[in-house]
């Protein structure tokens, strides 16, 4: 079946720290991978995504890159700042899934920045 | 003025009351789903629409109805309301076709409590 496995959190750095967060996924065929972020008290926002095998998703400074080959999509940024403080949550929506756009969730990523 | 709204946003409740939560757009798609999230288990799927006539099951409606009024408005149910049911809530939209018709939008949520 289709899931999604990210690592676990919370995961806290400071200020200007480089980010990686993990997610590795499995599916049949060819999937469509997203990164969601929930700042507090908010509903989820796509930050970035990507469609086909080694393309780079990126936006507000993160990228993930489709890696086919290791099944993974991690999420990474050079520098943090304090508002980046959010749960992050990795998405598929299965190949041939444009029918119904049902997105499978990790379990989310709970991310603190300190100042 | 946000296109995707969920009412009410915070509801306490006893155990056996029947409730409804209602979800409303203005991005004018087709597509509507409910979701839950609970600590660690990230989102999952409760129901999804693919147009007013067209309502399916995702992997925990047990417990739950729905009902597409129109278009643009999606309501969830619970019938008899139970502790565990206890949960963040979200409505979400995506279009039917296109290069984005794999992104869903969010609305902020609706924190559940049933006592």
């Amino acid at each position: 079946g289709n899931s999604v496995t990210q690592m676990e959190g919370p995961v806290t750095l400071s200020e200007e720290a480089f980010l990686t967060i993990n997610c590795t996924y499995t599916a049949t065929g060819y999937p469509s991978l997203f990164w969601y972020v929930q700042y507090p008290g908010e509903g989820l926002q796509l930050l970035l995504k990507a469609t086909k095998a080694d393309d780079k998703g990126s936006n507000k400074g993160f990228e993930a890159t489709y890696r086919k080959e290791t099944t993974s999509f991690h999420l990474e940024k050079g520098s943090v700042q304090v508002s980046d403080s959010a749960v992050y949550f990795c998405a598929l929506s299965p190949h041939g899934s444009g029918n119904t756009g049902k997105l499978i969730f990790g379990q989310g990523t709970t991310l603190q920045v300190k100042p | 003025d946000a296109d995707v709204t969920q009412t009410p946003r915070n509801r306490i409740t006893k155990t056996g009351k029947r409730i409804m939560l209602e979800c409303s757009q203005t991005k004018g798609h087709d597509r509507m789903y409910w979701y839950r999230q609970d600590p660690g288990l990230g989102l999952r799927l409760i129901y999804y629409s693919f147009d007013v006539k067209d309502i399916n099951k995702g992997e925990i409606s047990d417990g739950y109805s729905v009902s597409r009024q129109a278009q643009a408005k999606f309501s969830l149910s619970l019938e008899s309301a139970i502790p565990n049911q206890t949960a963040l809530y979200f409505c979400a939209t995506s279009d039917t076709t296109g290069p984005g018709a794999d992104t869903q939008y969010f609305g902020p949520g609706t924190r559940l409590t049933v006592l």
